[in-house]
């Protein structure tokens, strides 16, 4: 079955060092974005792309950084610049061929980072 | 600019309530719609949509009717269980050329038995 796979699901980090979250999807989606979830807080938009080799920064994009080199994957990288890193970090995908707006996004499940 | 508001929450009722999840959007025009549910550790499903005015989307007894009107997206299920007890996002989306989601803040629902 088609989906989104995020890995690890649980991932815990040292102050000062850089981790790189996993996104893969086989949907053949052409558009990937990464969120950001604090304890009972909404969802905020760290960096989206639109398609491979591009992408865009979202509301909170300081301290992370994210490539497109392939149209299944989009890591995402916590930097030491992440002040406050600790959340829950979610992908999703969307079709973006014109006309297809009204679609919606499919999630995958999610990493739940912690720094120790 | 574009935003949706959603009811505060926490949402708390007993088994075999009424839900109901107030949405309403502010945008000039008619986007798609929809809503997720998020259950804990994991990630948004999606669980209904609805893409024109008037349209009701449905899924798992859960029913919103796109209220142009009213701007308003109200999600309803006539029996909740203790599996429904999930945090429920608005949201919407143009529907031509790229555009992103716009997500409400999320509304927790809590089933007591």
């Amino acid at each position: 079955d088609g989906g989104i796979t995020q890995s690890p699901k649980y991932l815990f980090r040292k102050e000062g060092q850089n981790v790189t979250l996993s996104c893969e999807q086989n949907l053949n989606h052409d558009a990937m974005y990464w969120y950001r979830q604090d304890p009972g807080q909404g969802l905020r938009l760290i960096y989206y792309s639109q398609i491979v080799n591009d992408f865009q920064k979202g509301d909170i994009a300081e301290g992370y950084s994210v490539s497109r080199e392939k149209k299944e994957s989009f890591p995402l990288t916590v930097t030491s610049a992440q002040k406050n890193p600790t959340a829950f970090y979610l992908c999703a995908s969307s079709i973006d061929t014109v006309g297809q707006g009204a679609a919606g996004y499919t999630f995958g499940s999610g990493t739940r980072l912690t720094v120790v | 600019g574009d935003s949706v508001t959603q009811m505060e929450g926490p949402v708390t009722l007993s088994e075999e309530a009424f839900l109901t999840i107030n949405c309403t959007y502010t945008a000039t025009g008619y986007p798609s719609l929809f809503w997720y549910v998020q259950y804990p550790g994991e990630g948004l499903q999606l669980l209904l949509k609805a893409t024109k005015a008037d349209d009701k989307g449905s899924n798992k007894g859960f029913e919103a009717t796109y209220r142009k009107e009213t701007t308003s997206f109200h999600l309803e299920k006539g029996s909740v269980q203790v599996s429904d007890s999930a945090v429920y996002f608005c949201a919407f989306r143009w529907s031509t050329g790229f555009q992103k989601l716009v997500f409400g803040t999320g509304t927790r629902l809590l089933v007591s038995p």
